[in-house]
């Protein structure tokens, strides 16, 4: 079992829209919790992250993680074509990242 | 400093060269990770250092591979006798000790294409 798992999508939604990507992890060690962005042929950039279970927002994101169901989630309020990307999850244990496969999403105008 | 630099943005190369790229960290950051990562992945840790002495080396790291921070500033990552599985695009990350998260911030990335 890989240590975090992610939908790969793809995911096309109209512009507008509220957008939910996920993700779950197998050890209930992890402590720290993250979502990047990745635009095509660029390196991931840090969007938020979070160590403790709840909502944590900032803008348009919301980062949700609920530890005893081991589920990690990211809303986008108001998608816009801009949010058109890779969305990575990624797990902090240690010293260690785990990142999932990412998910791909299309907003469309 | 705006961010993390690497250096070639993309490398061809034929199957059995040896190929280098190079990464400049964050100035003040002091830790500094390699990835790799293949089309449809996430990344995949390689290694990293704090400071100049490289701390922990992933199981995907064969022996064709090495990487070297001499200074603690900028890093080398190598690979000799390339194969076609090593085209990937090999990112790297640095950030620094103290806060809450170690949190990283990655460049854009070298893209390796092993012909």
């Amino acid at each position: 079992q890989k240590e975090v798992e992610q939908d790969p999508g793809p995911l096309s939604v109209p512009e507008g829209a509220i957008v939910s990507l996920n993700c779950t992890y197998s050890n209930s060690a992890f402590q720290y919790f993250m979502w990047y962005r990745q635009y095509s042929r660029k390196g991931p950039e840090l969007l938020m992250y979070t160590y403790s279970s709840g909502n944590k927002e900032d803008g348009r994101f919301t980062a949700q993680v609920d530890k005893s169901s081991k589920y990690i989630s990211l809303f986008i309020r108001d998608s816009q074509p801009s949010d058109s990307a890779t969305y990575l999850c990624a797990i902090l244990t240690g010293n260690q990242f785990y990142f999932g496969t990412g998910t791909s999403l299309t907003v469309i105008p | 400093d705006t961010g993390v630099s690497q250096n070639p943005r993309h490398k061809i190369t034929k199957r059995g060269q040896n190929v280098t790229f190079r990464c400049d960290p964050i100035s003040e950051h002091n830790r500094l990770y390699w990835y790799r990562q293949t089309l449809g992945q996430g990344p995949e840790f390689l290694t990293y250092f704090q400071n100049e002495a490289q701390l922990e080396k992933s199981r995907l790291l064969s022996d064709r591979f090495s990487a070297e921070r001499p200074k603690g500033s900028f890093s080398t990552l190598e690979i000799q006798r390339t194969e076609q599985g090593d085209s990937a695009m090999y990112l790297c990350a640095s950030s620094s000790l103290g806060g809450p998260t170690d949190t990283q911030y990655f460049g854009p990335g070298t893209r390796l294409t092993v012909l």
